[in-house]
């Protein structure tokens, strides 16, 4: 198995862009995690679905973000516009069994905003 | 609030030694991971120890959970270079929520 995939690795971009990463979960796993990574705040979770349904969202700093999983097997995190305290590194991880079972993790995009 | 915190921050030991991390928690869980993370790569699963179980193996890792003070122990025995990594406990939320949350982590630096 590929393991979790994650695209792009790295993106940088100007303040005031769309940026959109995506993401493939292992094949099977029923739930998906998007998190965000930074010296600052530690590792955060943004939202986790189950089942391709959106569970809970809490995470999601505000309106400028948003999460899709239009099938089982890809997601995306768009960030609209993009802002210079959204840099950070942006994991996703799947598994099979729901939140409290084992999550695989993607290898992360790391995400700079100018 | 973040549910689990490990502790120390950072830990800096030689090769052959034993590293102790801990990760301390505020409600009840139904179980607790371990998680490992190399510069610049994603987290890796260790261990997961169920509320139930007081001890766990897995090679030279060794956890340890005690639910009457909601902390665990990480152990890593005669530990290697390649040890080097940072080290985070997740456990759910708590209140009847599995939204699993993670402490910020234990950095780890193995002096060869």
């Amino acid at each position: 198995d590929a393991g979790v995939i994650q695209s792009p690795r790295h993106e940088v971009t100007e303040m005031g862009q769309e940026v959109t990463l995506r993401c493939k979960p292992i094949s099977g796993h029923n739930s998906l995690f998007w998190y965000r990574q930074t010296m600052m705040r530690g590792l955060e979770l943004l939202i986790y679905f189950n089942n391709n349904v959106p569970i809970d969202d809490s995470g999601m700093p505000e309106d400028r973000f948003s999460a899709k999983m239009p099938n089982a097997s890809f997601s995306t995190l768009k960030i609209q516009p993009s802002e210079p305290r959204d840099s950070a590194v942006y994991f996703c991880a799947s598994s099979s069994l729901g939140p409290a079972d084992t999550q695989y993790f993607g290898p992360g995009t790391r995400l700079t905003v100018l | 609030s973040q549910q689990g915190e490990e502790d120390p921050q950072a830990l800096s030991i030689q090769e052959g030694e034993n590293a102790t991390m801990n990760c301390s928690y505020k409600t009840s869980i139904n179980n607790l991971q371990w998680y490992r993370q190399n510069s610049g790569r994603g987290l890796v699963h260790l261990i997961l120890i169920r509320s139930n179980e007081r001890e766990k193996h897995s090679g030279r890792l060794r956890v340890t959970l005690d639910t009457s003070k909601k902390s665990s122990s990480l152990l890593i025995t005669a530990s290697r270079a390649a040890d080097t990594a940072s080290y985070f406990c997740a456990t759910e939320a708590g209140g009847g929520s599995y939204i699993p949350t993670f402490g910020r982590g234990t950095s780890l630096i193995v002096h060869p």
